[in-house]
């Protein structure tokens, strides 16, 4: 079974351009997340889905910020205007309901490289 | 609420010897789950090894093993004959019922030829 998979790998853009990562999460995995890693602040939870609804978006940086999930199969993190402090790496991880036996492991996609220029 | 903490910003092994990582936490839930994430300098986040609360047993992976002391909120990770693609960035994270992860700051693990 493919993993998480995240586009594009690496994104270089100059500062107030629109900006979407997108992330394909694991079949049959009813959560995804959203994180943002610099070397100042580590890794930050932006956002999570449950069953395609958000849950807690209270890590999202400010207004420029929007996540989506149309469906089970596919979201994206966008950033309008994009500001050079926006320059981290983006991963997209998914998960399934956790309950006896579950350990609601996360699974990680491989990373979108930003940086904003 | 929950808070995970790793005090070693950075680490250094040599080859073949054994080291251990410090990992303390905090959570109010009952039923959580702890877990040990690699990251090596290729980025990718690698699951190590995950540990339930309510099992006082130790986890073991292969050369990866955990002393988890509950009362002390203490989740530490021990690797033996450190291995150089070992190194690599290590995260302890803290996960309950929402499936939300918290994850601490990391620890720089390096393996000394």
């Amino acid at each position: 079974d493919a993993g998480v998979i995240q586009s594009p790998r690496h994104e270089v853009t100059e500062m107030g351009q629109e900006v979407t990562l997108r992330c394909k999460p694991i079949s049959g995995h009813d959560y995804l997340f959203w994180y943002r890693q610099t070397m100042m602040r580590g890794l930050e939870l932006l956002i999570y889905f449950n069953n395609n609804v958000p849950i807690d978006d209270s890590g999202m940086p400010e207004d420029r910020f929007s996540a989506k999930m149309p469906n089970a199969s596919f979201s994206t993190l966008k950033i309008q205007p994009s500001e050079p402090r926006d320059s981290a790496v983006y991963f997209c991880a998914s998960s399934r309901t956790s309950g006896i036996g579950s350990y609601n492991e996360q699974f990680f996609g491989p990373g979108t490289r930003l940086t904003v220029l | 609420a929950q808070t995970v903490t790793q005090s070693q910003p950075e680490m250094s092994v040599q080859e073949a010897e054994t080291v251990t990582l410090s990992c303390t936490y905090d959570t109010s839930e009952n039923n959580y789950y702890l877990f040990w994430y690699k990251q090596p300098p290729s980025r990718q986040m690698i699951l190590v090894i995950r540990q339930e609360a309510y099992k006082q047993q130790n986890a073991t992976e292969n050369r990866f093993s955990v002393n988890f002391q509950k009362a002390a909120k203490s989740f530490s990770l021990k690797i033996s004959d450190s291995q150089l693609g070992d190194t690599a960035m290590y995260f302890c994270a803290c996960g309950g019922a929402t499936n939300k992860l918290i994850f601490g700051t990391g620890t720089l693990l390096a393996v000394q030829p």
